[in-house]
């Protein structure tokens, strides 16, 4: 049972440019998570997704950020226009667990990590 | 305040011997959880231990156990008889509340590095 499959592991963009990272879920899960973590710190959340639809956006920021998890095919995290500040690393976590059931972890992938030159 | 506290950045232990990495919340909701996931050089995180609010046992898996003292707010990891591939960041996280949904908090981290 494969797990959480994110792509790239890495990924270097110059300023200005678009970056594009791509998480497939565990089979069976429609709960997407996508976090940050920038050097030396830990995870912060930003977007929680179902499929074809944002549930809480509440962490990313509000410009230059997307995020999408279609109906086929893997979530995606778009960010426009990076800056040097959004070199980090993204993980990608996601959980089978419908409402009310809160008690299994979610499972991480790997994670991409974003360098801006 | 903080969520989550990891006061130790680092923390050095011999192999074979046991070591406690330190977690202390703040949640003022009942219901919660709290996690503990192993982040190794090559970047991956693995999850470790989960318990929660409302568990009366401490959680063991195989040589990881959450000292878990709710009165303190506090869930402490603790790793016997360690190994050389437990040198890693260790990250506390806290899911808050029984939604239909969680996100975690985590906290920053602390390096165990396990010499032989």
């Amino acid at each position: 049972n494969a797990g959480v499959m994110q792509n790239p592991r890495h990924l270097v963009r110059r300023r200005g440019q678009e970056a594009r990272l791509r998480c497939s879920p565990m089979k069976g899960h429609s709960h997407v998570y996508w976090y940050r973590q920038l050097p030396e710190e830990g995870l912060k959340f930003m977007v929680y997704l179902q499929k074809e639809n944002i549930i809480d956006e509440s962490g990313m920021p509000k410009e230059r950020f997307s995020a999408e998890f279609p109906k086929e095919g893997p979530s995606i995290l778009r960010i426009q226009q990076v800056v040097r500040g959004d070199s980090a690393a993204y993980f990608c976590a996601s959980s089978p667990f419908p409402p009310g059931q809160g008690t299994q972890p979610q499972h991480f992938g790997d994670g991409t990590r974003l360098s801006i030159l | 305040a903080q969520k989550i506290t990891q006061t130790q950045p680092g923390m050095f232990v011999q192999e074979k011997e046991a070591v406690t990495l330190d977690c202390t919340y703040d949640t003022s909701d009942p219901s919660y959880g709290l996690f503990w996931y192993k982040q190794p050089s090559s970047g991956e995180m693995i999850f470790l231990i989960y318990q929660g609010s409302y568990d009366q046992q401490n959680a063991t898996e195989g040589r990881y156990s959450l000292n878990f003292q709710k009165a303190r707010k506090s869930a402490n990891l603790v790793i016997s008889a360690s190994q050389l591939g437990d040198s890693a960041m260790y990250f506390c996280a806290m899911r808050e509340g029984n939604s239909g949904y969680s996100t975690l908090t985590f906290g920053k981290g602390t390096m165990l590095l396990v010499s032989p």
